[in-house]
């Protein structure tokens, strides 16, 4: 079992440009988190699927992010036009379904300069 | 929504010294309590989770301690060692999937 797998573990983007991040969820798992980390707002939830179907996506900003999970073997979290506000970890977790364990990928460290 | 507060933020122990984190939460529907443990430049590594119906669990040199009552999580490290020495975060969930993480507690602990 690898775990969780996240690519590329860096990614740095000029202002405005579009950055695409992927998650492989592990195998078997229904459910698959995006998260986001920075020092100053620390570990925010983003998105949520479950057996592929977006669920619940209340912690994504609405305008230049969207999630989606075509297959059950990988998600993408995709950023348009990225500002630098963006800079953070990025996080992929996935999971049995609810109240049992959660497991994280090493996140992707998103750089917009 | 669910608040979270972790203390303390910044913990430095001796080598087979304990170190204790807690966390209160406010959601008293909170059903699913875990901690992490987060290396420089690495993931969130799960420690250990437990459910509601459980106050207190050991693993390995780790002890969980669930008061439903006070609201209260905490983690104790017993013999830490150097290769403890990393971020903590707890994390709770009272909708079966979207975890609420504390701040985080860096723990030092000197050899």
């Amino acid at each position: 079992n690898a775990g969780v797998i996240q690519t590329p573990r860096h990614k740095v983007t000029g202002k405005g440009q579009e950055a695409t991040l992927w998650c492989e969820p592990i195998s078997g798992h229904s459910a698959v988190f995006w998260y986001r980390q920075t020092i100053v707002q620390g570990l925010e939830f983003l998105t949520y699927f479950r057996n592929q179907a977006p669920i619940d996506d209340s912690g994504m900003p609405k305008e230049r992010f969207s999630a989606q999970m075509p297959n059950q073997s990988h998600s993408t979290l995709k950023i348009q036009s990225t500002q630098p506000q963006d800079s953070a970890v990025y996080l992929c977790a996935s999971s049995f379904p609810v109240n049992t364990e959660v497991f994280f990928g090493k996140g992707t460290r998103l750089t917009v300069v | 929504g669910e608040q979270v507060e972790q203390r303390p933020p910044h913990l430095s122990v001796r080598e087979g010294d304990s170190a204790i984190i807690i966390c209160t939460y406010t959601d008293s529907a909170t059903a699913y309590f875990s901690w992490y443990k987060q290396e420089a430049g690495a993931g969130l590594q799960l420690l250990m989770s437990v459910l509601s119906n459980v106050d207190r669990k050991e693993e390995q040199g780790l002890t969980v301690l669930l008061n439903k009552k006070d609201k209260r999580l905490s983690l104790n490290l017993t013999a830490a060692h150097p290769g403890d020495s990393a971020v903590y975060f707890c994390a709770v969930s009272n909708m079966g999937y979207k975890l609420t993480f504390g701040t985080g507690t860096s723990l030092l602990v000197d050899p």
